[in-house]
C-alpha cells in the first residue's frame, strides 16, 4: 500500500516551460514536505506547507487537505531545475514517509 | 546558515564488516532521523532518536543496526555486520518546528 504516490515519475520539459508535479497521500497529516533531491544525492527542503499556498521564488506549492493532494509548480522552468522532486508526510510522529520522486529534467 | 554535516560522504567496506556513519545535526535541535535511500528507491525512515533514546525504529533497522549520541554532538549510526543489501544512500536529518534539516548523506557500498 502506497501511502505517498506522485505523479508523474519522470517528466521531461523545454526551459521556459511551467511544470506541475501531483503528490496524493492516504494518511492524515499535519504539514506536507516538498523536497530536491539532486544528481550527487543530496537533500534539500524546498517546502513545508499544511495549508493553502506557499511561494519561493519561481517555486510554487498547493495543498487541498481535505482532498489530500499537493501539487508543486515551477514557473519558467529552467536547466538548473532539473533534479528529482519528492514529496513527504509525517506519519504517526514526526518520521517522514516519502513518495518514489518526479525526475525533472528541463533542457535548454 | 546551520547545517546537518554528514562523515564520511562515501564508505565502501567489505561484508561482514561493521561500519560506523556519522552525523553532527543542528546544534539546538532535539529530534534525530536516520533515513535510507536504496538506489533507484524512494528514501526510507529508519530511525528516530530523541532525549538520547529510540524513540521510533522501522523493521528495516534490526539488531544489526544502532544509534548512539555519545559526546552531544555526533549522532551515530552503527551497522554490525554489513550485508550487501546495506549498500545505499544513508542521511541523517534533524528537526525543528516540524521542518526536517537533511544531511548531506553517506553513500554506503557493500562489496
Amino acid at each position: 500500500k502506497n501511502e505517498v504516490e506522485q505523479s508523474p515519475q519522470n517528466l521531461t520539459a523545454q526551459e521556459g516551460e511551467f511544470i506541475t508535479i501531483n503528490c496524493s497521500y492516504s494518511v492524515g497529516i499535519s504539514a506536507l514536505h516538498w523536497l530536491q533531491q539532486h544528481p550527487g544525492g543530496g537533500i534539500v527542503s524546498l517546502f513545508m506547507l499544511s495549508s493553502g499556498k506557499k511561494k519561493h521564488g519561481r517555486l510554487i506549492a498547493t495543498i487541498n487537505i481535505q482532498e489530500k493532494h499537493s501539487s508543486l509548480h515551477i514557473t519558467a522552468s529552467h536547466p538548473r531545475d532539473s533534479a528529482v522532486y519528492i514529496c513527504a508526510v509525517p506519519y504517526n510522529t514526526d518520521k517522514l514517509i516519502f513518495g518514489t520522486g518526479t525526475r525533472l529534467q528541463v533542457f535548454p | 546558515e546551520p547545517e546537518v554535516t554528514q562523515t564520511p560522504s562515501h564508505q565502501v567496506t567489505q561484508m561482514g564488516q561493521e561500519v560506523i556513519l556519522r552525523c553532527v545535526p543542528i546544534s539546538n535541535h532535539l529530534y534525530f532521523y536516520w533515513y535510507r535511500q536504496i538506489l533507484g528507491q524512494k528514501v526510507e525512515f529508519l530511525v528516530s532518536f530523541y532525549n538520547n533514546e529510540i524513540s521510533e525504529k522501522s523493521e528495516i533497522f534490526d539488531d544489526q543496526f544502532s544509534v548512539e549520541r555519545p559526546d552531544g554532538s555526533n549522532f551515530t549510526l552503527k551497522i554490525r555486520s554489513t550485508k550487501l543489501e546495506d549498500s545505499a544512500m544513508y542521511f541523517c536529518a534533524s528537526i525543528l518546528a516540524n521542518e526536517q534539516f537533511f544531511g548531506p548523506g553517506t553513500r554506503l557500498t557493500v562489496l
